[in-house]
């Protein structure tokens, strides 16, 4: 497998909530209780948002909130801020192949 | 604060080489594994490499074994990452990366990314 499966997009209204799922199989996100995600806006680095299926940074907004159930990992993020549009990735450790894999991506657009 | 700042990125031809800096400070450099991600234009993230606090283990994704070296100077609080037999496919961001203190398995802290063109 050479990428946690995300949707290509999601998209979302001011105020509301979108879960974004990363999907991969019982040898990484079904297997790992280090998942993370991160948020990248165009031309800056990536940011850690969450750690460790649900542990948010602190100085990260508590609308951000990660869960997991089998081999699917999600984040969802409420109360949709217009400064939340940015493409967002998982990640996931794995004790088989390479020890990191990260999604494809999911590009968050505020409507 | 945290900081990792980057250097070392360019242009250089197929089959050429570069060495990658990283200056870190802000935290104890030498009590995390550090490693590198790499992003390619328009396109996601992928982790190149990792190496443990004391430099004895060194991990890499298969595209990059046996012509990138990853490594540390815990002295000079930096990581590295040497590039040998450089291929197009290598363009890319390369990002070094450091832990978030909470649990030393995910990418806590960012450099700024320093671009690498590989081109003929």
């Amino acid at each position: 497998q050479s990428a946690l499966t995300q949707p290509a997009s999601v998209s979302g209204s001011p105020g509301q909530s979108v879960t974004i799922s990363c999907t991969g199989s019982s040898s990484d996100v079904g297997a790992s209780n280090f998942v993370s995600w991160y948020q990248q806006h165009p031309f800056k680095a990536p940011k850690l948002v969450i750690f460790d299926v649900t542990e948010r940074p602190s100085g990260v907004s508590n609308r951000f909130s990660g869960s997991k159930s089998d081999n699917t990992a999600s984040l969802t993020i409420s109360g949709l801020q217009a400064e939340d549009e940015a493409e967002y990735y998982c990640a996931s450790h794995r004790r088989v192949n390479t020890p990191w894999i990260f999604g494809g991506g999911t590009k968050l657009t505020v409507l | 604060e945290v900081q990792l700042v980057e250097s070392g990125g360019g242009l250089v031809q197929p089959g050429g080489s570069l060495r990658l800096s990283c200056e870190v400070s802000g935290f104890t450099f030498s009590n995390y594994k550090m490693r590198w991600v790499r992003q390619a234009p328009g396109t996601g993230l992928e982790w190149v490499a990792t190496i443990t606090q004391d430099g004895s283990e060194k991990y890499y994704v298969g595209s990059v074994k046996g012509r990138f070296t990853i490594s540390r100077d815990n002295a000079k609080n930096s990581l590295y990452l040497q590039m040998n037999d450089l291929r197009i496919e290598d363009t890319a961001v390369y990002y070094c990366s450091s832990p978030h203190p909470g649990s030393g398995y995910n990418f806590g802290y960012w450099g700024q990314g320093t671009l690498v063109s590989v081109f003929s």
